[in-house]
């Protein structure tokens, strides 16, 4: 089945920088790739999605570039600021197969004043 | 975005007993529901997918007779937790799949039940 490597598991930065998230796949089946932010406590809330016909999308200061060749996807986050701390998972999909998600390990990221 | 409720948000219940956990989805039909499973720290671990009329698919390792799924109507699924045990302690995450559209992809999550069983 599919299984889903997500690095790194923690991620510091300082306000402003920029942050990146890396997440492989192994199922070349997969064509859906949703981003997720937890806080603590809370729902998975999806921030962005990409899918197999498309190599990269953006939305203001988050963006998703998918390699299918190599079969990984990875989150970039610009001009990080303090709400952005939280964990980040990414997921792998196959829609015609329900639609299950399989997720990474995620990310705790912290962004420093 | 569509909406997706569970309840109870948070359950505390002694062993031995069985636990019935919720999630509806409110402003759209879900022809399918997913259950995850949240240790502290970690990532979500799909228990089950349930589709509604039909029994649910277990992933791996889920013992079914421990969890039990129904999907009786597009808005609601129920996971029953058979006699608890302070290992089955744990935040319980549903999602809804609707059917066209943008909701054709997206999973929508619930809030969660924090399970503890003493």
């Amino acid at each position: 089945g599919e299984n889903v490597e997500q690095h790194p598991s923690t991620l510091s930065v300082q306000e402003g920088d920029s942050a990146v998230i890396k997440c492989t796949y192994s199922d070349s089946a997969s064509n859906y790739f949703p981003w997720y932010k937890q806080e603590l406590g809370k729902r998975p809330q999806l921030i962005i999605d990409i899918r197999s016909n498309v190599g990269e999308k953006k939305d203001q200061r988050i963006a998703v570039t998918l390699n299918k060749t190599a079969k990984h996807f990875s989150l970039h986050i610009t001009e990080t600021q303090p709400e952005d701390s939280a964990v980040y998972f990414c997921a792998a999909s196959i829609s015609n197969q329900g639609g299950k998600l399989i997720f990474g390990q995620g990310t705790e990221l912290s962004v420093k004043p | 975005g569509a909406v997706v409720s569970q309840h109870p948000s948070r359950v505390i219940c002694k062993s031995g007993t069985s636990v019935k956990i919720e999630c509806r989805s409110l402003d759209f039909q879900a022809t399918t529901m997913f259950w995850y499973r949240q240790f502290p720290k970690k990532s979500l671990m799909l228990m089950a997918t349930s589709n509604e009329g039909s029994k649910a698919t277990y992933e791996q390792g889920v013992e079914k007779d421990k969890f039990l799924i129904n999907h009786a109507s597009l808005t609601l699924s129920t996971l029953t937790v058979t006699s608890a045990h302070p290992e089955d302690s744990s935040f319980y995450i549903c999602s809804a799949r609707g059917t066209s559209g943008r909701a054709g992809n997206e999973q929508f999550f619930g809030p969660g039940t924090r399970l503890t069983v003493l």
